[in-house]
């Protein structure tokens, strides 16, 4: 059972360049995130999924884009990528009815630096 | 005022020693809430849920405070394991969905 599997791990982007973060998940679970985690920071919210074709901002969006067209893929683009969005992205998804959330798997995450 | 708060620490104690430490939300509408620990450069893993008054796992402890919204930690006969950093994480309001984290606590336990 993969879990949340994230990839790249490492990469290296220019200013400028784009590049799509991959995130996907095997538990079924309808709920997706990406965080991002700056050093010696807690994570803040990009954006999350509900379910398949749904998808909301979270607290930091900007120069983020997300989609969901399968339940599994929580795909997480970079247009034009600034320094400012050097940092480890991490994926979760998780399993939750109305009401109560429930806890988050995390994947290993992605360390990505903007030169 | 941040949604979710955390002493940033770090907390140095010593082997065997009780240590807590808390977790404030702005949300009163809040209805889940979680501990999770992170090594360095880990992802983070869940420690605890606590959804009503509290919850407890062995040397781990977990209380719920509505009234002045805040969670606490509670790690007792720490082990030099247990040195890593451990958020908090708190749905926002009502939203089953928005999990919002703190910034962490380090926790560093000294032989």
């Amino acid at each position: 059972n993969a879990g949340v599997t994230q990839t790249p791990k490492f990469r290296i982007l220019k200013i400028g360049q784009s590049m799509t973060l991959q995130c996907t998940q095997d538990m079924n679970h309808n709920y997706m995130y990406w965080y991002r985690q700056d050093p010696g920071m807690g994570l803040k919210l990009i954006y999350y999924s509900v379910g398949a074709g749904i998808t909301d901002k979270g607290e930091v969006p900007n120069g983020y884009n997300v989609s969901r067209s399968t339940t599994e893929d929580f795909p997480l683009r970079l247009e034009l990528a600034a320094p400012s969005q050097t940092s480890v992205y991490f994926c979760a998804s998780s399993y939750s009815t109305s009401g109560l959330s429930q806890p988050q798997h995390f994947g290993d995450g992605t360390r990505l630096s903007i030169l | 005022r941040k949604e979710v708060e955390q002493d940033p620490g770090p907390f140095n104690v010593p082997e065997g020693a009780t240590v807590a430490f808390n977790c404030t939300y702005s949300n009163s509408a809040s209805q889940s809430f979680f501990w999770y620990r992170q090594d360095c450069r880990k992802e983070p893993k869940l420690l605890m849920s606590v959804y009503s008054s509290g919850n407890e796992d062995g040397r781990f402890t977990a209380q719920l405070n509505r009234a002045s919204q805040y969670i606490s930690l509670l790690i007792r006969d720490s082990k030099l394991s247990d040195s890593a950093t451990y958020l908090c994480a708190v749905s926002r309001g009502s939203s089953a969905s928005k999990i919002i984290f703190g910034s962490g606590t380090r926790l560093s336990i000294r032989p």
